[in-house]
């Protein structure tokens, strides 16, 4: 039981290219999200999917596409990376369906965009 | 949308003393309240939860209170040791969301 998987760890993108942020969770969660974590702003939600096939923004969406085509995967796509897109990215899954209870955090991949 | 408010961002403590983390959030359909400690390059850890019908809840040494009419919850850690040592966060839930504050870095010395 692996719990919530992601991938890359680390990544370096120049500005204006494109990558996947890939996210696994192999507990059966209905819930996923997406979160980004800058200095000194906490975490703030920038997907999340209640299922598969549905997903809807937070607090932070632009430039992030997401889809949710099988109940493990979430991953998050940056179309054309800019500089304020350097951050440190989590992905998070919950066994409720409002997302609430048992929230659990992968490990992170920290995002460098130059 | 919801406004979550945390203090103090550090606080250092001696080992064995306590350390008190306060949050106020301004959306009144919250429902939810965990704590979550985050150690250094690693994702969040839920440490403890409190949910609306609930003034208290203790686990050990760590406790979580919440005054619904004033809006605001707190975390308890009593006789705090050097691996208490991390950042810590409160978060809010409604409407499929978590809003979390911006974090506590707490330092314990031995």
């Amino acid at each position: 039981n692996a719990g919530v998987t992601q991938t890359p760890k680390f990544q370096v993108l120049k500005t204006g290219q494109s990558m996947t942020l890939q996210c696994a969770q192999d507990m059966n969660h209905e819930y996923m999200s997406w979160y980004r974590q800058d200095p000194g702003m906490g975490l703030r939600l920038i997907h999340y999917s209640v299922g598969a096939g549905i997903t809807d923004q937070g607090e932070v969406p632009n430039g992030y596409n997401v889809s949710r085509s099988t109940t493990e995967d979430f991953p998050l796509r940056l179309l054309s990376a800019a500089p304020s897109q350097t951050s440190v990215y989590f992905c998070a899954s919950s066994y409720s369906t409002e997302g609430a209870y048992g929230y659990t955090f992968g490990s992170g991949t920290r995002l460098t965009v130059v | 949308g919801e406004n979550v408010e945390q203090h103090p961002s550090t606080l250092s403590v001696q080992e064995g003393d306590s350390a008190v983390i306060k949050c106020t959030y301004s959306d009144s359909a919250s429902n939810y309240f965990p704590w979550y400690k985050q150690e250094l390059g690693k994702g969040p850890q839920l440490i403890i939860d409190i949910r609306s019908n609930v003034g208290e809840k203790k686990d050990q040494r760590i406790a979580v209170t919440l005054n619904k009419t004033a809006k605001h919850f707190s975390l308890h850690i009593t006789e705090t040791q050097p691996e208490d040592s991390a950042v810590y966060f409160c978060a809010t839930h409604n409407f499929n969301k978590f809003y979390f504050g911006s974090g506590t870095k707490l330092n314990v010395k031995p």
